[in-house]
């Protein structure tokens, strides 16, 4: 059964920092990795979907790169700012998780202070 | 254009009332998935829509659970003699292409407070 596990549970920066978030997963037959931010009281925005064959994905200040053989991923922002305060999520897809049955992480909660 | 949108965003009820959620995918997506999140915890998958095929509902905690999708676009979740234990936001996200290689879009959500 896949385990997906995201460490820190929590960061506080200030802003300008560069941080990276880490994603962690047990079964490492992965079909893909996809990374969301969710804001308080709001359902999940998409940041980043890295398929199996693909080792990083890019999209301003993210970066999310895949090493399957370890099972992880790790999601990079760049120059921090107040606006990425959210909580940041990972799921992933694999065979003994269900396939299109997505395994998520609890999260990593950021705040990123002026 | 348009994305998912579910409704209502904030629902009450008292228990042993049953409630209905909706969700609205955004069009020409032909996966829908429903998904519970509960404070403090992780998303817990309930049940999964692909086209005409049949429903995925081996994540439905409960019989008092069931959804149900006309084709392709609208899905409503319902829920019987509500339990306070069903109070968390229920989610709701479309996608398109075949799973599992593709990229879930999620709506706002609906907060259920059962009293």
């Amino acid at each position: 059964k896949q385990e997906v596990t995201q460490i820190p549970a929590a960061l506080s920066v200030p802003e300008g920092e560069n941080l990276v978030l880490n994603c962690s997963f047990t079964d490492s037959a992965i079909y893909n990795l996809q990374w969301f931010r969710q804001d308080p009281g709001k359902g999940l925005t998409s940041l980043l979907l890295i398929q199996s064959s693909q080792r990083e994905q890019t999209s301003g200040r993210l970066n999310a790169s895949l090493d399957k053989s370890s099972g992880r991923s790790t999601l990079y922002i760049a120059a921090s700012q107040p606006g990425d305060s959210a909580t940041y999520l990972c799921a992933v897809r694999s065979m003994s998780g269900g396939s299109y049955i997505p395994t998520f992480g609890r999260g990593t909660s950021l705040i990123v202070h002026p | 254009g348009a994305g998912v949108s579910q409704s209502p965003s904030n629902k009450v009820t008292e228990k042993g009332k049953d409630v209905e959620l909706r969700c609205d995918p955004i069009s020409g997506h032909t996966a829908l998935y429903w998904y519970r999140q509960r404070l403090g915890q992780g998303l817990e998958f309930l049940i999964y829509f692909q086209g005409n095929s049949a429903p995925d509902k081996s994540g439905l905690p409960s019989d008092r659970f069931s959804a149900e999708r006309t084709g392709e676009s609208v899905s409503t979740l319902t829920i019987q003699r509500t339990q306070q234990e069903d109070s968390a936001v229920y989610l709701c996200a479309s996608a398109t292409g075949l799973a599992p290689y593709n990229e879930q879009f999620f709506g706002p959500g609906t907060r259920l407070t059962v009293l």
